[in-house]
């Protein structure tokens, strides 16, 4: 069965510095989302991208996030300049259409010390 | 933000009786519903879902239960199994939010032998 990928499972990084956090959604995926879940905190929504531009994002998906489809399997979560807050697993989902079901990768647990 | 609230953090069951999982909304525009079921260190793992179209689907020993007028969505597990002890977390989404899910806290179900 098709599923969501995403490396790395785990990110230790210093505050400040750049992460990149990489996804491969399912093939015949045209939605793709990133979402995250600080401990003890709600799954949050970050960011929707359809046809290479975000369709949606959240009030936490500021200047320092980006994301990117930097070819016909990847997608990619940047953040600039990580802050404590920061920390948390984040998780990519795809989906085949806007209003089907969203399938979820595994996250990547980013810490930021 | 409260929009999708799941108010018992925590449910213990019998093996082989009902898990009844519940999730309350208060955003009318919501109009397609989703269940999902997680490990820990896991992502999200697709369970369920109903639009607002429906007010009761089916899959297996999973049921979902939509009461509109309520704004109040169930999960029926019938019957419960060991396997089944996991958090539970429903999602809502709507047509022109990006299809961005909005996510309950959670419920931990404990099924026991």
């Amino acid at each position: 069965e098709p599923e969501v990928t995403q490396t790395p499972s785990h990110q230790v990084t210093q505050m400040g510095q750049e992460v990149i956090l990489r996804c491969v959604p399912i093939s015949n995926h045209l939605y793709f989302y990133w979402y995250r879940q600080i401990l003890g905190q709600k799954v949050e929504f970050l960011v929707s991208f359809y046809n290479n531009e975000i369709s949606e994002k959240s009030e936490i998906f500021d200047d320092q996030f980006s994301v990117e489809r930097p070819d016909g399997s990847n997608f990619t979560l940047k953040i600039r300049s990580t802050k404590l807050e920061d920390s948390a697993m984040y998780f990519c989902a795809s989906s085949r259409t806007g209003r089907e079901t969203q399938y979820f990768g595994p996250g990547t647990r980013l810490l930021v010390l | 933000d409260q929009q999708v609230k799941q108010n018992s953090p925590s449910l213990s069951v019998q093996e082989g009786r009902i898990s009844i999982l519940n999730c309350d909304y208060t955003n009318s525009m919501f109009d397609y519903f989703l269940w999902y079921k997680k490990y820990p260190a896991e992502g999200p793992t697709f369970l369920i879902s109903i639009s607002s179209i429906k007010d009761k689907n089916e899959d297996g020993r999973f049921t979902v239960f939509l009461n509109k007028s309520a704004k109040h969505l169930s999960l029926h597990i019938v019957p419960s199994q060991p396997g089944d002890s996991a958090v539970y977390f429903c999602a809502a989404s709507y047509n022109n939010a990006g299809n961005m899910l909005t996510f309950g806290g959670g419920t931990r179900l404990m099924v026991k032998p």
